[in-house]
C-alpha cells in the first residue's frame, strides 16, 4: 500500500514565523500535490509537482513556496506565517498523469 | 472556479438506505474520481470514471457520469453506519490532467 506520511498531525506557529511542513511518499509516484482544505471551500491546491525540481502554482499559491529535491519528498513552504493561513493542509501523491492520488492524513496548523 | 460542486452539502438518512450525492463541474474532463474523507483524516480514493465510460460499480458503490451535463452521481447501496463520513468529487481536466479539482464536499450521517 502507498503511505503519504506527513511531519506533523498539529503545529501551532506564530505570526512572522517560517514554516515548514514536509510530505514523504514511499511509491516512487511522480507526482505530489498540496491542499488546504477549510470549512465550506473544500480543497484547494497550492502547488503540485510532476517531477523532482519541477513545481506549477495551484489556486492559491500566494504566500507560500515548495521544494522539491528528491522524488519521495515535497515541502510547503509559509515564508512568513500569517493567520489567515491557519487549515488543514493535506499532501497527496499520484503515479502520473490523472491518477488516484493518495492523501496523508493532513497537518492542523494554527497561527496565532 | 473549475472546481466540482457537490449537492446536497449534507445527507443524513437511516442504516440500510441507499445513499445519492451529486457531482457537477465545468470543464471537460479525462475522467472523474470519488473521494471519501472520515473526519479529521485525509481523504481516500474510491472510484474512477472515464470520460468515455457512463456507468461503473464497485462493491456498493454505483457511479455514473453524464459528460453532456457535465454531472455525476455516486450512490451508496445499503449503507452502514460506518460510511458516515464526507465525500468528494475531483475532477481531471483535458488540458492538464496533472491538476485536479475538488468540490466541497457531501457530508453523510448513517444513523444505526
Amino acid at each position: 500500500d502507498v503511505k503519504v506520511t506527513q511531519s506533523s498531525r498539529y503545529l501551532v506557529k506564530r505570526t512572522g514565523e517560517k514554516v515548514f511542513l514536509e510530505c514523504v511518499q514511499d511509491m516512487d509516484h511522480e507526482n505530489m500535490f498540496w491542499y488546504r482544505q477549510d470549512p465550506g471551500l473544500g480543497l484547494r491546491l497550492i502547488y503540485f509537482s510532476y517531477d523532482v525540481k519541477m513545481k506549477e502554482k495551484g489556486d492559491i499559491p500566494e504566500g507560500y513556496s515548495v521544494s522539491r529535491e528528491k522524488k519521495e519528498r515535497f515541502s510547503l513552504i509559509l515564508e512568513s506565517a500569517s493567520t489567515n493561513q491557519t487549515s488543514m493542509y493535506l499532501c497527496a501523491s499520484s503515479l502520473q498523469g490523472a491518477q488516484p492520488q493518495h492523501f496523508g492524513d493532513g497537518t492542523r496548523l494554527s497561527i496565532l | 472556479s473549475q472546481q466540482g460542486e457537490e449537492d446536497p452539502q449534507a445527507l443524513s438518512i437511516q442504516e440500510g438506505e441507499n445513499a445519492t450525492m451529486n457531482c457537477s463541474y465545468k470543464t471537460s474532463i479525462n475522467n472523474l474520481q470519488w473521494y471519501r474523507q472520515n473526519s479529521g483524516r485525509g481523504l481516500v480514493h474510491l472510484i474512477l470514471i472515464r470520460s468515455n465510460e457512463r456507468e461503473k460499480h464497485s462493491g456498493r458503490l454505483r457511479v455514473t457520469l453524464d459528460t453532456s451535463k457535465k454531472s455525476s452521481s455516486l450512490l451508496i447501496t445499503a449503507s452502514r453506519a460506518a460510511d458516515t463520513a464526507s465525500y468528494f468529487c475531483a475532477t481531471a481536466p483535458r488540458d492538464n490532467f496533472n491538476k485536479f479539482y475538488f468540490g466541497s464536499g457531501t457530508k453523510l450521517n448513517v444513523k444505526p
